[in-house]
């Protein structure tokens, strides 16, 4: 069974850097084709895709804030760490750690399951 | 970036009702198409994969289908755990992106 918990700051102030952990269970980051990925959502609005790592560790990041965000990962620890500078309130979201399952079939067909239950960032003074 | 658009971005139904959700992208994205229902105050939930295939657990009258850039989720009789925020995602360019949403409520 594989489980994702994220972890990290409920509170940050504007200007600050916002680090967040995804602890994951049941899977590796070193089985070829598996990724982990961070998908954040604003209350009351939709889900926004931010990031995801892959087990050759290379890595994607949303273009509109390509220059705010790094993940990393630590295997043995099977961890993911995503960081966002120059934190806004407009950056107040739920942040969800996912895992990025891939078909066996046709392996370029990929999707995001499970979920981990999410943390509510607040970005406020 | 591929742009996803879902529509309508609500709707109104009742227990029993057959209902359809379109999602547009802006180029082809084949059948690189994933579906999630989200309930309030809970993560995301995948329902549907490369646009038809369904996730093991959902129940049968939850269906998908389309290729290209038109695609459509539909739920075949609506049962009270249906109403939701069911959301549209690509998986074509490793640039993920979702649709805006669509929250089915009861009429």
């Amino acid at each position: 069974q594989i489980t994702l918990k994220e972890s990290g700051p409920t509170l940050v102030k504007p200007t600050q850097t916002l680090t967040l952990t995804c602890t994951f269970s049941g899977f590796s980051l070193t089985t070829s084709g598996v990724g982990v990925g961070w998908i954040r959502q604003p209350p009351g609005k939709a889900l926004e895709w931010l990031a995801v790592i892959y087990w050759d560790d290379d890595k994607r990041y949303s273009p509109s804030l390509k220059s705010r965000l790094t993940i990393t990962k630590d295997t043995s620890k099977n961890q993911v760490v995503l960081t966002m500078t120059n934190m806004d309130p407009v950056d107040t979201a739920t942040y969800y750690c996912v895992h990025r399952e891939r078909s066996q079939v046709a392996t370029t067909q990929n999707w995001f399951d499970p979920w981990g239950q999410g943390t509510l960032v607040t970005v406020s003074s | 970036d591929i742009q996803m658009t879902q529509s309508p971005s609500s709707l109104s139904a009742s227990v029993g009702d057959r209902v359809t959700i379109t999602c547009r992208a802006s180029q082809s994205i084949s059948n690189f198409l994933n579906w999630y229902q989200q309930k309030p105050g809970k993560a995301p939930k995948l329902l549907i994969y490369t646009a038809s295939s369904l996730q093991s657990g959902v129940p049968s009258r939850f269906s998908g289908s389309g290729s290209g850039t038109d695609f459509t989720l539909t739920i075949s009789s609506l049962q009270p755990e249906d109403f939701a925020t069911y959301y549209c995602q690509q998986s074509y360019s490793t640039l993920y992106s979702f649709g805006q949403g669509t929250k089915l409520e009861i009429k």
